[in-house]
Order: C-alpha cells, then sequence, then structure tokens
C-alpha cells in the first residue's frame, strides 16, 4: 500500500527557505500514471496546490508560487522534496505532499495523502 | 478566491440527502476536465471521496455519489449520518492557469 511521509522544520524565520521532504513507501516513483505534489492549508483554510513533479524531473508550479517554488525529486531515495524560499507569516500552513494519479485522459487526482506536517512562519 | 467555487457550508439531519456545488467556468470543468472530491475529517489529511466525476474508490460507502454537467459537478450524500461530518473540497484542473484547482471548501454540519 502506497504511503507519504512529509518530513521537515516545523519552524521557519521570515525570509527564508522552507525546506520539506515527502518519502514515498510501498510503491514506485518512477511509475508512468505516479506525478508527486505538493499541497498547502493554513489554519482554518482551504487547500492550495503548490506544485507537482513528474520522476522524469519535469513540474508544474502555482503560477501564484513559481517565483519562490523548487521541487526536486530523488529516485533512488524514493523521495521529493519541496523548496520554498523568501516566506512570511502567510506561508504558514500544515504542508501535505500526495501522489497525483493520472489515468488515461484525466488530469488526475490526488491519491493517497501524507499525514501533513505543520511549517509555521515566525521570528 | 478559487476559480471554482462551492458553497462554505451545508446542513442535514440524520437520515437526509444533502448536495453539495462545485461550480467552475469554461477553463476549467466547462472544458471537460474531470472533476475530484475529497472528505477531510478534523484534524486529518483530506481524503480521495470520488474521481473521475462519479467513480468510488473501494472502501468509499455509495451513499456518495458524484455528478457532472457543464461547468458544475455535485457530490450527493444519501442516509446522512453523523460520522459524515467534515469538511468537502471538489478538485478540477484549469487549463487557463495551467494549475490543477481546489474548490474552497464546504464545511457539512450533520444536526
Amino acid at each position: 500500500q502506497l504511503q507519504l511521509q512529509e518530513s521537515g522544520p516545523g519552524l521557519v524565520k521570515p525570509s527564508e527557505t522552507l525546506s520539506l521532504t515527502c518519502s514515498v513507501s510501498g510503491g514506485s516513483l518512477s511509475s508512468r500514471t505516479n506525478y508527486w505534489g505538493w499541497i498547502r492549508q493554513p489554519p482554518g483554510k482551504g487547500l492550495e496546490w503548490i506544485g507537482t513533479i513528474y520522476y522524469s524531473g519535469s513540474t508544474y508550479y502555482n503560477p501564484s508560487l513559481k517565483s519562490r517554488v523548487t521541487i526536486s525529486v530523488d529516485t533512488s531515495k524514493s523521495q521529493f522534496s519541496l523548496k520554498l524560499s523568501s516566506v512570511s507569516a502567510t506561508d504558514t500552513a500544515v504542508y501535505y505532499c500526495a501522489r497525483l494519479l493520472k489515468d488515461g485522459s484525466s488530469d488526475g487526482w490526488f491519491d493517497p495523502w501524507g499525514q501533513g506536517t505543520l511549517v509555521t512562519v515566525s521570528s | 478566491q478559487s476559480v471554482v467555487t462551492q458553497p462554505p457550508s451545508v446542513s442535514g439531519a440524520p437520515g437526509q440527502r444533502v448536495t453539495i456545488s462545485c461550480t467552475g467556468s469554461s477553463s476549467n470543468i466547462g472544458a471537460g476536465y474531470d472533476v475530484h472530491w475529497y472528505q477531510q475529517l478534523p484534524g486529518t489529511a483530506p481524503k480521495l471521496l470520488i474521481y473521475d466525476n462519479s467513480n468510488r474508490p473501494s472502501g468509499v460507502p455509495d451513499r456518495f455519489s458524484g455528478s457532472k454537467s457543464g461547468t458544475s459537478a455535485s457530490l450527493a450524500i444519501t442516509g446522512l449520518q453523523a460520522e459524515d461530518e467534515a469538511d468537502y473540497y471538489c478538485q478540477s484542473y484549469d487549463i487557463s492557469l495551467t494549475a490543477w484547482v481546489f474548490g474552497g471548501g464546504t464545511k457539512l454540519t450533520v444536526l
């Protein structure tokens, strides 16, 4: 059964870079139909897609975050990572990693999700 | 402000039927992109509920159903149970934004 687990610092200072890693187990990072995504949820608010990566390294970013986001993949470690630069208090959120399953003509759905990790931006 | 909109809240009594709408535009749902639904119980990660408009993953009760027409989609829950109290999100793809997009979420209260 595919499982994802986020890891990284829970507290980041303003203007610094947020770095998170998602470890994938129980399945292949390199499967043809599997893309890998990051989604965040500010406290008490809705879900926001951050970006998606394919095992080949192709990336897709939310236009509103694109200038600050870098997503990378390490197939040898079954991990993919998120870096968000120049963070501010508005980047405080629970960050989730998830598989984006693209099957046939569908543009894909997110399943499963990691449990999420709260990242607080504060000095 | 999401490009796909949901009502902030809906409610219903146990046993009743409720529906949650997800309204998009010609650049997402109306362009033919599929709609997917997620259930988020309090304090937990979202869980896939419906994929490709109307398909249920294994383990999701058939009380949950989805449909899509034009620029909108709907999630219906019949035989409402207390355990259904959660936040529900729709998700699609927007060709103008070249982005996967989520609705703003709907809080379901079981009275």
